[in-house]
Formats: structure tokens, C-alpha cells, sequence
């Protein structure tokens, strides 16, 4: 079946300082990536869709100045948190949907990272 | 903007009882419907996949339905086991761009 890697699974930082999560489709190419949140006892909240070799699309109310979102190649999409503050602690999770022209289908996630900043 | 509810918010039942969780949705121009397991702490499992043309998709317990006109899907589980407690999330998908998630069932199956 289709696999999605992250890394890290974990990550303490102090606030302030950025982190860099990486998201990648292990064995199929993807168009298109997707970073979730999830705050605790809360459901998934997308953030933005990430666009191979194109700029990110952001939801609403979420700072792009802030989670920089890179989709270099077919394979990978990273997201760095820039300054992290505490209440940017949550757990981020990826995904990405199989194909190279983008359109409907399945998802695949990745296992999600927990950042923690302190 | 699509919105998805899913009833009920907690369920806890012994062993061996067959389930049913639901999921409502208010925009019904969706392309699919897709539903995970999460464990706690963890990422998401993908369990079923039904299209917007299909009416249920089965995977050996998990039967999933859709009625895409009136913005449902039911999950139903048989016989359910304790490695069955997780939490379950449904998502349509909302004009093939991406997924809105219900706010999920935390299910607790006792042994």
C-alpha cells in the first residue's frame, strides 16, 4: 500500500527558534501534499495544501509567514515553523494523495510529529 | 462551506456488540467520502474509501455507507473487538481539493 514517512516523530524546541517537518509519499508520486493540525482531544484542521512546484495554499486564519511550506519535489513537501511559540505546540500530520495531475482520490497520512516548544 | 457532525461523540460498549457510527455532512457535491481509525497520540488509518457514485463499501467488519443526497454515511461495525477502541473520524471530500474532518466517535470496546 501507498506509505507516507514524517520527520520527526517528535521535536522539543525552544520558543523562538523554527523547526522543519518533513513529509514524504514513499512510494508514489504526489502532486499534491496536505498538513493538518491537531490540537489535543480536537479533530484534524487542515492548514494548507502544498503544490508541487507552486505556491501553498493557506486556509483561513492560517499565517504563511509563519509555516513556510516547501514542495520540491514529486515526493516531498516540508513544513517549517518559524519563531515557535508554546501555542504553536500541537500535532502536525501530513498527507498526500497519489497521482500527478492532481484531482479527486485517497489520501494517504503520514504518522504525524508532535512538537513541543517550551 | 462544508460542515460534518458525527453521532455519537463517545461511545463505550462490551465486546461482540455490532456498532453503528454516523457521520453528516451539509454539502453533498463531494467527490468522496473517506473514513479512519486514529489511536491516541497517533496518525490516521485509512479504513474505507466510498466514491460519490457508490453506495457502501465493505472491508471484513467495517461496512461503510453513503447516501450522498442527503448528506450520510454510517459506519458499521460487527462484532466488535477491544483493538477496535479508537477514535473514528469520517471526510468528505469537498470538490477533490481536500478533506474536512468530522470532530470524530471515540469508541471504547470493553473486554
Amino acid at each position: 500500500g501507498a506509505v507516507v514517512s514524517q520527520h520527526p516523530s517528535r521535536v522539543i524546541c525552544k520558543s523562538g527558534t523554527s523547526v522543519k517537518i518533513e513529509c514524504r509519499s514513499l512510494d508514489f508520486q504526489a502532486t499534491t501534499m496536505f498538513w493538518y493540525r491537531q490540537f489535543p482531544k480536537q479533530s484534524l484542521m487542515l492548514m494548507a495544501t502544498s503544490n508541487e512546484g507552486s505556491k501553498a495554499t493557506y486556509e483561513q486564519g492560517v499565517e504563511k509567514d509563519k509555516f513556510l511550506i516547501n514542495h520540491a519535489s514529486l515526493t516531498l513537501s516540508t513544513l517549517t515553523v518559524t519563531s515557535a511559540h508554546p501555542e504553536d505546540s500541537s500535532f502536525y500530520i501530513c498527507s498526500a494523495r497519489p497521482g500527478t495531475s492532481g484531482g479527486a482520490g485517497e489520501q494517504y497520512f503520514g504518522p504525524g510529529t508532535r512538537l513541543t516548544v517550551t | 462551506k462544508q460542515e460534518v457532525t458525527q453521532i455519537p461523540a463517545a461511545l463505550s460498549v462490551p465486546e461482540g456488540e455490532n456498532l453503528v457510527l454516523n457521520c453528516s455532512f451539509t454539502d453533498s457535491a463531494i467527490y468522496n467520502l473517506q473514513w479512519f481509525r486514529q489511536d491516541p497520540g497517533k496518525g490516521l488509518t485509512s479504513l474505507l474509501l466510498i466514491q460519490s457514485s457508490q453506495r457502501e463499501q465493505t472491508s471484513g467488519r467495517l461496512n461503510a455507507s453513503l447516501d450522498k443526497s442527503s448528506g450520510r454515511s454510517t459506519l458499521y461495525i460487527a462484532a466488535s473487538q477491544p483493538g477496535d477502541s479508537a477514535t473514528y473520524l469520517c471526510a468528505p471530500d469537498n470538490y477533490g481539493q481536500n478533506f474536512v474532518f468530522g470532530p470524530g466517535t471515540r469508541l471504547s470496546v470493553l473486554p
